[in-house]
């Protein structure tokens, strides 16, 4: 299986500052196809997981442009701009490249400082 | 606007089965890879299987954890997909989520979540 390992685990932020989380896998991501599946997913307190961003760096509809995302093969890195208050949460990337399984990071717990 | 309810959760005893259902509406689930995914209380997110679309034979994967004893399947009839869990165990306590294609291009939605517990 592939494994997705996330840094830091914890991130304290100011609000109005940049945040970066950073996800690397134990192999390439890159599918046969030429595309690389790797998704970030963020899960507010007490709510659902949503996706942000697929395919490394593509939001989702209605995603704040605040949030990008990029790398490529193994590293892969997620940016918010300027942290919002609304932006607190627990960040997971996941591999949808060597599957099943599917998998995810541990989870990186964003608060505000 | 699309909406998946999961329901049927609750408590069972270790060794006991249970089904959860997904209910979609806004969108066919038949025409999509409809997921399954779990997070034990406190933790992170664990895949536990999907189901692919029609068109792909309606084939299932399932995570080596749940293999053997979970069962992914799904109603056109009632536009709903299950999760059929059998021989359960304490460690499968957890929120389930379903979730249409995790990794694909179009857009991604969830439901609420039921919650598992395995407890004697």
């Amino acid at each position: 299986d592939v494994v997705m390992t996330q840094s830091p685990l914890s991130l304290p932020v100011t609000l109005g500052q940049p945040a970066s989380i950073s996800c690397r896998s134990s192999q390439s991501l890159v599918y046969s196809n030429g595309k690389t599946y790797l998704n970030w997913f963020q899960q507010r307190p007490g709510q659902s997981p949503r996706r942000l961003i697929y395919q490394v760096s593509n939001r989702e509809y209605g995603v704040p442009d605040r949030f990008s995302g990029s790398g490529s093969g193994t590293d892969f890195t997620l940016e918010i701009s300027r942290v919002e208050a609304e932006d607190v949460g627990v960040y997971y990337c996941m591999q949808g490249t060597h599957w099943p399984p599917r998998t995810f990071g541990q989870g990186t717990k964003l608060e505000i400082k | 606007e699309v909406q998946l309810v999961e329901s049927g959760g609750g408590l069972v005893q270790p060794g006991g089965s249970l089904r959860l259902s997904c209910a979609a509406s806004g969108l066919t689930l038949s025409d999509h890879y409809m997921e399954w995914v779990r997070q034990s209380p406190g933790k992170g997110l664990e895949w536990v299987g999907l189901i692919r679309k029609k068109a792909d034979r309606d084939t299932t994967e399932y995570a080596a954890s749940v293999k053997g004893r979970f069962t992914i399947s799904r109603d056109d009839s009632k536009n709903s997909f299950y999760l059929q869990m059998n021989s359960l165990k304490i460690e499968d306590t957890a929120v389930y989520y379903c979730a249409r294609d995790l990794s694909g291009g179009l857009k991604n939605y969830w439901g609420q979540g039921t919650l598992v517990t395995v407890s004697s």
